[in-house]
């Protein structure tokens, strides 16, 4: 596609439940990224994947959250047993090597 | 890693007023970005300057890699241009978190009519 997408653009759930986000990336890109936007903050690094392998996970918050890549494309981002912490726009972006950073529109996530 | 501050962190103009953003990075980049946040949350690329200067429109950017900052300018400004405008930047030196972009903690800029 022209852009990145991201899916579903908007996420109601309630305390407890799993999500699972998803990104498509620019056609072609290698590198992947997630990144979280709490209300009024900055952006928070997530996770990088090169590929389908995620070189660096640590700005996962806690062992509820998890994500893979396949096919080099598209990523899910899973949190499990969502807390109201977790309330925040989650963000993908991708790159070719390691250059200019493209985003998607994000997936507003809201847990009651 | 490196550190990446915006200022100023609040901006009011008048429609048609220039204005200038400023990012200090805290170490060598390879990539600096700067971002246009629209009110739907959406992240709009403006420019990718690791050096130099650049110019789209009303709006310019220049880096000076070597004093480690970067400048935003924003020229006879519009209503459009409210938001909040992000400095990133991906760290140069190997070994560190170079692949990842450290975002500023932003800038909101409010034009009025």
């Amino acid at each position: 596609g022209a852009g990145v997408s991201q899916s579903p653009s908007n996420k109601v759930t309630e305390k407890g439940k799993d999500v699972e986000l998803r990104c498509d990336p620019i056609s072609g890109h290698t590198a992947l990224y997630w990144y979280r936007q709490r209300l009024g903050q900055g952006l928070e690094f997530l996770i990088y994947f090169q590929g389908n392998s995620a070189p660096d996970k640590s700005g996962l918050p806690s062992d509820r959250f998890s994500a893979e890549r396949t096919g080099e494309s598209v990523s899910t981002l899973t949190i499990q047993r969502t807390q109201q912490e977790d309330s925040a726009v989650y963000l993908c972006a991708s790159t070719l090597r390691l250059n200019e950073q493209f985003f998607g529109p994000g997936t507003r996530l809201t847990v009651l | 890693g490196i550190q990446v501050e915006q200022s100023p962190p609040d901006l009011i103009l008048q429609e048609g007023a220039n204005s200038t953003l400023r990012c200090n990075f805290s170490d060598s980049v390879n990539n600096l970005q700067w971002f246009h946040q629209n009110p739907w949350g959406q992240l709009i690329n403006l420019f990718y300057i690791p050096s130099g200067t650049k110019q789209n429109g009303r709006l310019s950017a220049t880096t000076v890699a070597t004093e480690r900052y970067s400048l935003l300018y924003i020229s006879s400004s519009q209503t459009t241009d409210s938001g909040v405008y992000f400095c990133a930047a991906l760290g140069g030196n190997s070994g560190g978190s170079n692949y990842k972009l450290t975002f500023g903690k932003g800038t909101l800029l409010t034009v009025n009519p």
